[in-house]
């Protein structure tokens, strides 16, 4: 079945460390996202890209890097630079047409120890 | 800019009562307007869309929405609560721009609460 993939489900970091979330899709989508939620905020964006080899900033992009040398992965890195990263990590794709609907991956929870 | 709001953070019905959650939009341009739903420490799933066909769209689980232009609101109901539609609510908006370039704006999510 064609979907997103997100690993791991749960991540947990230390002080000063740099940490990467994985974002898959099998959906042959061209444009994808990552957005970071947190209770009571909605869904905030962080990054996107449209095409391999190029990516926006979001809203809130300061502290995190992205990467997308291929169409099917978005890999996300929370860096030592994010203060408060604790919070749930959603990664989307969709069709690179404005009326189509964004498809969300499972999520990862990061947390700091 | 685009924005969207939701009234209210929580709404409380009993089962079999109908569901109301409302959602308005700014935009400058008619909009596309989207309704997803999230259960706890699951990504969001799409319950319906509009894209500029019917003003009124039905989407999955039995829910619907009408696009109001006059009002700006895309209010999401239901006519008969089921336990199971106990979750977050989510209303989203893309602009009409250049579409390689378009992003989604959500609200802050309205928690259904669906009491026995």
């Amino acid at each position: 079945d064609g979907g997103i993939t997100q690993s791991p489900k749960y991540l947990f970091r230390k002080e000063g460390q740099n940490v990467t979330l994985s974002c898959e899709q099998n959906l042959n989508h061209d444009a994808m996202y990552w957005y970071r939620q947190d209770p009571g905020q909605g869904l905030r964006l962080i990054y996107y890209s449209q095409i391999v080899n190029d990516f926006q900033k979001g809203d809130i992009a300061e502290g995190y890097s992205v990467s997308r040398e291929k169409k099917e992965s978005f890999p996300l890195t929370v860096t030592s630079a994010q203060k408060n990263p604790t919070a749930f990590y959603l990664c989307a794709s969709r069709h690179s047409y404005s009326n189509q609907p964004q498809h969300f991956g499972d999520g990862t929870r990061l947390s700091i120890l | 800019a685009q924005s969207v709001t939701q009234l209210g953070s929580h709404v409380s019905v009993s089962e079999g009562a109908l569901v109301l959650l409302r959602c308005n939009y700014s935009s400058s341009v008619p909009p596309y307007l989207f309704w997803y739903v999230q259960y706890p420490n699951q990504g969001l799933q799409l319950l319906l869309k509009y894209t500029s066909a019917a003003t009124l769209v039905k989407g999955i689980n039995g829910f619907e929405a009408e696009f109001k232009k006059s009002e700006t609101s895309f209010h999401l109901t239901k006519p008969s609560a089921h336990m199971s539609d106990a979750a977050e609510y989510f209303c989203a908006v893309s602009d009409r721009g250049n579409s390689g370039y378009s992003t989604l704006t959500f609200g802050k999510g309205t928690m259904l609460l669906v009491s026995p």
